[in-house]
Protein backbone atom coordinates (compact mmCIF):
# COMPACT_ATOMS: atom_id res chain seq x y z
CA UNK A 1 0.00 0.00 0.00
CA UNK A 2 0.93 3.89 0.12
CA UNK A 3 2.46 5.18 2.90
CA UNK A 4 4.30 8.43 3.60
CA UNK A 5 8.04 8.75 3.96
CA UNK A 6 11.42 8.53 1.71
CA UNK A 7 11.02 4.46 2.07
CA UNK A 8 8.88 2.63 -0.62
CA UNK A 9 6.82 -0.09 1.40
CA UNK A 10 8.26 -3.32 1.34
CA UNK A 11 6.41 -7.18 0.31
CA UNK A 12 8.62 -9.94 0.61
CA UNK A 13 7.54 -13.08 -0.65
CA UNK A 14 8.58 -17.11 -1.34
CA UNK A 15 8.89 -18.29 -4.81
CA UNK A 16 5.55 -19.62 -5.53
CA UNK A 17 3.59 -17.94 -3.05
CA UNK A 18 0.84 -15.63 -3.95
CA UNK A 19 1.22 -11.81 -3.91
CA UNK A 20 -1.02 -9.01 -2.94
CA UNK A 21 -0.09 -5.52 -3.72
CA UNK A 22 -2.83 -3.12 -2.40
CA UNK A 23 -3.39 0.82 -3.30
CA UNK A 24 -5.56 3.30 -2.01
CA UNK A 25 -6.48 6.06 -4.34
CA UNK A 26 -7.98 9.67 -3.95
CA UNK A 27 -10.48 10.52 -6.63
CA UNK A 28 -14.22 9.09 -6.22
CA UNK A 29 -14.68 10.39 -9.86
CA UNK A 30 -11.61 8.10 -11.53
CA UNK A 31 -13.13 6.03 -13.99
CA UNK A 32 -9.52 3.61 -14.84
CA UNK A 33 -7.37 2.46 -12.88
CA UNK A 34 -3.51 0.42 -14.14
CA UNK A 35 -1.44 -1.23 -12.68
CA UNK A 36 2.62 -0.88 -13.59
CA UNK A 37 5.55 -2.79 -13.14
CA UNK A 38 8.55 -0.98 -12.95
CA UNK A 39 12.04 -2.92 -13.13
CA UNK A 40 14.98 -1.34 -11.93
CA UNK A 41 16.51 1.00 -14.88
CA UNK A 42 13.48 0.51 -16.82
CA UNK A 43 10.27 2.94 -17.66
CA UNK A 44 7.09 1.53 -16.15
CA UNK A 45 5.40 -1.47 -17.65
CA UNK A 46 1.86 -1.82 -18.36
CA UNK A 47 0.75 -4.75 -16.53
CA UNK A 48 -3.69 -4.59 -16.25
CA UNK A 49 -6.49 -2.16 -15.97
CA UNK A 50 -10.20 -2.07 -14.98
CA UNK A 51 -12.70 0.32 -15.65
CA UNK A 52 -14.40 2.19 -12.76
CA UNK A 53 -17.69 -0.11 -13.43
CA UNK A 54 -15.99 -3.31 -12.96
CA UNK A 55 -15.24 -4.67 -9.50
CA UNK A 56 -12.74 -7.43 -10.66
CA UNK A 57 -10.10 -7.80 -14.10
CA UNK A 58 -8.08 -11.28 -14.45
CA UNK A 59 -5.32 -11.73 -16.33
CA UNK A 60 -2.56 -14.28 -17.04
CA UNK A 61 -0.82 -14.70 -13.25
CA UNK A 62 -2.38 -11.44 -11.97
CA UNK A 63 -6.06 -10.34 -10.80
CA UNK A 64 -6.95 -6.40 -9.82
CA UNK A 65 -9.79 -6.31 -7.51
CA UNK A 66 -11.56 -2.54 -7.02
CA UNK A 67 -13.63 -1.91 -4.05
CA UNK A 68 -14.64 1.58 -4.90
CA UNK A 69 -16.95 2.18 -1.34
CA UNK A 70 -13.99 2.61 0.32
CA UNK A 71 -11.38 3.35 -2.88
CA UNK A 72 -9.10 0.58 -2.77
CA UNK A 73 -7.47 -1.09 -5.85
CA UNK A 74 -5.07 -4.66 -5.19
CA UNK A 75 -3.22 -6.36 -7.33
CA UNK A 76 -2.60 -10.03 -6.75
CA UNK A 77 0.21 -12.23 -8.40
CA UNK A 78 -0.21 -16.14 -8.28
CA UNK A 79 2.72 -18.39 -8.03
CA UNK A 80 5.03 -15.10 -7.44
CA UNK A 81 8.76 -15.67 -9.50
CA UNK A 82 11.71 -14.07 -8.74
CA UNK A 83 11.39 -12.48 -12.32
CA UNK A 84 8.27 -10.34 -10.68
CA UNK A 85 10.68 -8.35 -7.88
CA UNK A 86 10.12 -5.21 -9.35
CA UNK A 87 8.47 -1.89 -7.65
CA UNK A 88 4.25 -2.01 -9.15
CA UNK A 89 2.53 1.22 -9.01
CA UNK A 90 -1.36 2.01 -9.08
CA UNK A 91 -2.36 4.68 -11.36
CA UNK A 92 -5.75 6.27 -11.15
CA UNK A 93 -6.58 7.99 -14.66
CA UNK A 94 -9.22 11.10 -14.97
CA UNK A 95 -10.34 12.29 -18.06
CA UNK A 96 -8.92 15.69 -17.78
CA UNK A 97 -9.43 17.98 -21.40
CA UNK A 98 -10.08 14.80 -23.44
CA UNK A 99 -7.11 13.20 -22.81
CA UNK A 100 -6.43 10.37 -20.00
CA UNK A 101 -3.73 11.67 -17.22
CA UNK A 102 -3.00 9.13 -14.95
CA UNK A 103 -2.18 10.12 -11.33
CA UNK A 104 0.64 7.33 -9.97
CA UNK A 105 0.59 6.45 -6.58
CA UNK A 106 4.36 6.19 -5.19
CA UNK A 107 4.60 2.01 -5.79
CA UNK A 108 5.33 -0.76 -3.57
CA UNK A 109 8.50 -2.95 -3.56
CA UNK A 110 8.05 -6.47 -4.15
CA UNK A 111 11.15 -8.49 -3.37
CA UNK A 112 10.60 -12.64 -4.43
CA UNK A 113 13.20 -15.06 -2.35
CA UNK A 114 13.60 -17.97 -4.47
CA UNK B 1 10.49 -3.71 -24.91
CA UNK B 2 7.54 -1.08 -25.80
CA UNK B 3 9.56 0.90 -28.77
CA UNK B 4 9.65 4.13 -27.09
CA UNK B 5 12.88 5.32 -26.67
CA UNK B 6 14.84 8.03 -25.08
CA UNK B 7 17.93 9.96 -25.47
CA UNK B 8 20.48 10.47 -23.46
CA UNK B 9 20.09 7.53 -20.84
CA UNK B 10 22.01 10.06 -19.01
CA UNK B 11 22.85 13.77 -18.55
CA UNK B 12 24.71 15.83 -15.74
CA UNK B 13 24.28 19.58 -15.95
CA UNK B 14 25.20 22.37 -13.21
CA UNK B 15 22.25 24.70 -11.72
CA UNK B 16 21.32 27.26 -14.21
CA UNK B 17 21.63 25.55 -17.28
CA UNK B 18 19.34 24.38 -19.96
CA UNK B 19 18.81 20.95 -20.60
CA UNK B 20 16.88 18.87 -23.94
CA UNK B 21 15.53 15.36 -23.62
CA UNK B 22 14.32 13.26 -26.40
CA UNK B 23 11.94 10.46 -27.75
CA UNK B 24 10.70 8.72 -29.80
CA UNK B 25 7.05 7.30 -29.82
CA UNK B 26 6.39 3.66 -31.11
CA UNK B 27 5.48 3.13 -34.07
CA UNK B 28 1.68 4.69 -35.11
CA UNK B 29 1.66 6.40 -32.21
CA UNK B 30 0.25 9.71 -31.90
CA UNK B 31 0.52 10.93 -28.68
CA UNK B 32 3.57 11.32 -26.26
CA UNK B 33 3.24 12.42 -22.72
CA UNK B 34 6.58 13.38 -20.19
CA UNK B 35 6.57 12.25 -16.49
CA UNK B 36 9.64 13.55 -14.37
CA UNK B 37 10.28 10.81 -11.36
CA UNK B 38 12.13 11.56 -8.57
CA UNK B 39 13.65 8.96 -6.52
CA UNK B 40 11.19 6.61 -4.16
CA UNK B 41 8.38 8.42 -5.84
CA UNK B 42 6.16 7.77 -8.53
CA UNK B 43 5.99 9.57 -11.94
CA UNK B 44 4.44 12.78 -12.01
CA UNK B 45 2.75 14.24 -15.09
CA UNK B 46 4.50 17.13 -16.65
CA UNK B 47 2.26 17.48 -20.10
CA UNK B 48 1.24 15.48 -23.09
CA UNK B 49 1.20 16.23 -26.70
CA UNK B 50 -1.67 15.17 -28.78
CA UNK B 51 -0.95 15.57 -33.00
CA UNK B 52 1.76 18.52 -32.13
CA UNK B 53 -0.44 20.88 -29.60
CA UNK B 54 -0.15 20.35 -26.00
CA UNK B 55 -2.97 18.70 -25.17
CA UNK B 56 -3.06 18.73 -21.27
CA UNK B 57 -0.42 19.91 -18.50
CA UNK B 58 0.59 18.83 -14.86
CA UNK B 59 2.05 20.67 -11.81
CA UNK B 60 4.96 22.36 -13.38
CA UNK B 61 6.16 25.67 -14.18
CA UNK B 62 6.85 27.68 -17.33
CA UNK B 63 10.80 26.53 -17.36
CA UNK B 64 9.45 23.58 -18.27
CA UNK B 65 8.24 23.33 -22.27
CA UNK B 66 8.02 21.15 -25.03
CA UNK B 67 7.52 20.57 -28.40
CA UNK B 68 6.10 17.74 -31.00
CA UNK B 69 7.43 16.70 -34.13
CA UNK B 70 5.63 16.15 -37.56
CA UNK B 71 6.82 12.03 -36.63
CA UNK B 72 5.14 12.46 -33.58
CA UNK B 73 8.59 12.80 -32.08
CA UNK B 74 9.12 14.92 -28.99
CA UNK B 75 11.09 16.40 -27.12
CA UNK B 76 11.06 17.74 -23.61
CA UNK B 77 13.66 21.54 -22.58
CA UNK B 78 14.07 22.45 -18.93
CA UNK B 79 15.30 25.86 -18.42
CA UNK B 80 17.17 27.47 -15.44
CA UNK B 81 17.78 24.28 -13.63
CA UNK B 82 17.32 23.81 -9.94
CA UNK B 83 18.87 20.96 -7.83
CA UNK B 84 15.39 19.40 -7.43
CA UNK B 85 14.89 18.80 -11.44
CA UNK B 86 17.66 15.47 -10.78
CA UNK B 87 15.15 13.13 -11.46
CA UNK B 88 14.19 10.08 -13.93
CA UNK B 89 12.35 11.50 -17.18
CA UNK B 90 10.15 9.25 -18.40
CA UNK B 91 8.11 9.52 -21.72
CA UNK B 92 5.44 7.20 -22.56
CA UNK B 93 3.46 7.36 -25.88
CA UNK B 94 0.19 5.98 -26.94
CA UNK B 95 -2.72 5.61 -29.85
CA UNK B 96 -4.51 8.32 -29.05
CA UNK B 97 -4.80 10.80 -25.87
CA UNK B 98 -7.54 8.69 -23.82
CA UNK B 99 -4.95 5.39 -25.32
CA UNK B 100 -3.28 3.21 -22.62
CA UNK B 101 0.62 4.74 -22.48
CA UNK B 102 3.71 2.40 -22.94
CA UNK B 103 6.79 4.15 -21.51
CA UNK B 104 10.21 4.31 -22.52
CA UNK B 105 13.21 3.76 -20.27
CA UNK B 106 13.98 7.22 -19.15
CA UNK B 107 16.75 9.77 -19.19
CA UNK B 108 18.40 10.19 -15.75
CA UNK B 109 18.98 13.71 -15.15
CA UNK B 110 21.65 14.73 -12.55
CA UNK B 111 22.09 18.28 -11.48
CA UNK B 112 24.69 19.92 -9.31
Amino acid sequence: GESVGLHLPTLSVQEGDNSIINCAYSNSASDYFIWYKQESGKGPQFIIDIRSNMDKRQGQRVTVLLNKTVKHLSLQIAATQPGDSAVYFCAEISLSGGSYIPTFGRGTSLIVHP
Amino acid sequence: ETGVTQSPTHLIKTRGQQVTLRCSSQSGHNTVSWYQQALGQGPQFIFQYYREEENGRGNFPPRFSGLQFPNYSSELNVNALELDDSALYLCASSWGAAETQYFGPGTRLLVL
